[in-house]
């Protein structure tokens, strides 16, 4: 059982590249987020989705964009990279509950530097 | 704006000892407090979850929780140099927040031998 994966582990662009980090998981949730990391600091969430075809902005969306065409899959697509965009970036997904709180599953992260 | 924070530490204990993590928030419509551990280059683990005002104890973790002064802890008893990590405090609102949480900046705790 995979759960949530995140690839690339890393990569480096330079200022004004394009990339796409991708996101899948095998657990049938409804509910994906990505969150960036920055150092010394907590999570800060970017965009979330709620179900295929249904996306929302986060915290600090800027500078990203996503797309959720199946449930597995939640890619986020950095257009024009920025140097602001160096960060750790954790994709994860919980299923929605009625009854209190679904925990979140994070995949294992993607480090990013750009220069 | 929803805040939560923490003290960013170092905080540096010996082993045996009680390390005490602290954090605050700031929206009052919040109803459930998570406690994440993250060793550095890993993702954030879920070690302890908290709703009701009190405490919560599971092993050497014990989380505490008082609503009316917007404060969460977790205790973490006989510190061995394997806790030693970065903790993160999480809030979640309930409701339409469609399991979002948010996270303090993070403790960092050192347990030295």
């Amino acid at each position: 059982n995979a759960g949530v994966t995140q690839t690339p582990k890393f990569r480096i662009l330079k200022i004004g590249q394009s990339m796409t980090l991708q996101c899948t998981q095998d657990m049938n949730h409804n509910y994906m987020y990505w969150y960036r990391q920055d150092p010394g600091m907590g999570l800060k969430l970017i965009y979330y989705s709620v179900g295929a075809g249904i996306t929302d902005k986060g915290e600090v969306p800027n500078g990203y964009n996503v797309s959720r065409s199946t449930t597995e899959d939640f890619p986020l697509r950095l257009e024009l990279a920025a140097p602001s965009q160096t960060s750790v970036y954790f994709c994860a997904s919980s299923y929605s509950s009625l009854v209190g709180y679904s925990p979140l599953h994070f995949g294992n992260g993607t480090r990013l530097t750009v220069t | 704006q929803k805040e939560v924070e923490q003290n960013s530490g170092p905080l540096s204990v010996p082993e045996g000892a009680i390390a005490s993590l602290n954090c605050t928030y700031s929206d009052r419509v919040s109803q459930s407090f998570f406690w994440y551990r993250q060793y550095s280059g890993k993702s954030p683990e879920l070690i302890m979850s908290i709703y009701s005002n009190g405490d919560k104890e599971d092993g050497r973790f014990t989380a505490q929780l008082n609503k009316a002064s917007q404060y969460v802890s977790l205790l973490i008893r006989d510190s061995q140099p394997s806790d030693s990590a970065t903790y993160l405090c999480a809030a979640y609102a309930g409701g339409t927040s469609y399991g979002k949480l948010t996270f303090g900046q993070g403790t960092i705790l050192t347990v030295h031998p």
